[in-house]
């Protein structure tokens, strides 16, 4: 056990629709990344936040949001979903930067 | 912008012979390098990192990796694999010239047969 958690573990819903997904991160680590794994793709780095501002922007789209909140838990906001956005969503988290992730289980999300 | 290279999907093994997962990185700065394995419908685990010192990483599982910087290289090594070994396993870098993101290669299946 990572000690990072994320909800839900599975999701299904419909193109055109909106989900968001949480993370809570290690006790202590300030910062949390999102990722997406697809099978065509491998693992894509989406967003870093640290301590409630955002870091770094990888390969994330414009339909994608994110936020950490005060309590240092965030969101990853996903709208107007498409079947391409199936996939497998880490979030991992890190007390400082240079040091080793570590990740959720992820959550699977199903466009249909 | 970092980048980082598996240049092969799968890697075969037979159980007790010694295996390799290549792994090739480009950055602007210093390397920070981190190999990480997932087992199936699982999370990524954490496996070693290179961030400074000595170029032989010693990490989990009985694993290591060797840093070369003349050959932008970061290979994953085990003296003798076991079938549990069987995973994906996925290089990381991060530049230390652009440290807020850390980059992934696309994975190398790794299946170590009895």
């Amino acid at each position: 056990d990572s000690g990072v958690t994320q909800t839900p573990k599975h999701l299904i819903t419909a193109t055109g629709q909106r989900v968001t997904l949480r993370c809570s991160p290690r006790s202590g680590d300030l910062s949390v990344y999102w990722y997406q794994q697809s099978l065509d793709q491998g693992l894509q780095f989406l967003i870093h936040y640290y301590n409630g501002e955002e870091r770094a922007k990888g390969n994330i789209l414009e339909r994608f949001s994110a936020q950490q909140f005060p309590d240092l838990h965030s969101e990853l906001n996903l709208s107007s979903l498409e079947l391409g956005d199936s996939a497998l969503y880490f979030c991992a988290s890190s007390p400082s930067d240079g040091r080793e992730l570590f990740f959720g289980e992820g959550s699977r999300l199903t466009v249909l | 912008a970092q980048s980082v290279a598996q240049p092969e999907d799968q890697v075969n093994v037979a159980e007790g012979n010694p295996l390799t997962v290549k792994c090739t990185y480009s950055v602007s700065g210093n390397p920070y390098l981190f190999w990480y394995v997932q087992y199936p419908n699982r999370g990524l685990q954490f496996l070693l990192k290179y961030i400074t010192g000595d170029n032989l990483v010693k990490g989990s599982y009985g694993f290591e990796a060797e840093f070369n910087k003349s050959q932008t290289s970061f290979h994953l090594k085990k003296p003798s694999a076991l079938v549990s070994d069987s995973a994906l396993y996925f290089c990381a870098v991060r530049d230390d010239f652009d440290a807020d993101k850390l980059i992934f290669g696309t994975g190398t299946r790794l299946q170590v047969f009895p």
